[in-house]
């Protein structure tokens, strides 16, 4: 069955790095999105993309983060400075159809932490 | 603001046991209602609920959506170990992202 695929599974980084986060949807889907979760926190959306743009963003999605589909198969969130608090783990998910019902499916995560 | 409460937040129940999740909601534009199980990481989809009165079921796994009282329960009979997880509730609004609450923490002794 497809899946949604995030690598690395892990990353460890210091303060004031950037990071990228990567993440293969699910083939012939069409939306994609970026959810975070902070060790005991809910999950959070960041970002959602469709049609090579992003189509909502968050709060938490500020100037420091930036998405980017680069080829026909990978979605990456980049983080340019990391900081101590963007420590979580980030999920991403995806959906086929470009309609409301439709149902995201998440990939395994990649826990991000700040040192 | 869009929102979603469940509760309780967390569970201890024995083997065999069976349990009820509630989730309730406030959104605008509601369109579906999601449960997810998570375990270790991602969370795995279980249901997607859009009418009220409809159950949905999967194995020992149910759920049912009250649109007219914004909730939804999801239950599991006979528990096992391995339904030891966080389930998720979460809105959708549309196209806009889902909506998710805090979760149940649920833990089946043996």
């Amino acid at each position: 069955e497809p899946e949604v695929t995030q690598t690395p599974s892990h990353q460890v980084t210091q303060m004031g790095q950037e990071v990228i986060l990567r993440c293969v949807p699910i083939s012939n889907h069409l939306y994609f999105y970026w959810y975070r979760q902070i060790l005991g926190q809910k999950v959070e959306f960041l970002v959602s993309f469709y049609n090579n743009e992003i189509s909502e963003k968050s709060e938490i999605f500020d100037d420091q983060f930036s998405v980017e589909r680069p080829d026909g198969s990978n979605f990456t969130l980049k983080i340019r400075s990391t900081k101590l608090e963007d420590s979580a783990m980030y999920f991403c998910a995806s959906k086929r159809l470009a309609i409301p019902l439709d149902t995201q499916y998440f990939g395994p995560g990649t826990r991000l932490t700040v040192l | 603001e869009d929102k979603v409460v469940q509760s309780p937040l967390s569970l201890v129940v024995h083997e065999g046991d069976t349990v009820t999740l509630n989730c309730s909601y406030e959104v605008t534009n509601f369109r579906s209602l999601l449960w997810y199980k998570q375990e270790k990481k991602a969370p795995t989809f279980l249901f997607m609920l859009t009418s009220s009165g409809i159950e949905k079921k999967s194995g020992r796994l149910s759920s049912i959506l009250d649109k007219k009282e914004l909730f939804s329960i999801l239950n599991i009979t006979a528990t096992q170990t391995g339904d030891s997880a966080v389930y998720l509730c979460a809105v959708n609004s549309g196209n806009t992202p889902l909506v998710f609450g805090k979760g149940t923490r649920l833990s089946v002794i043996a």
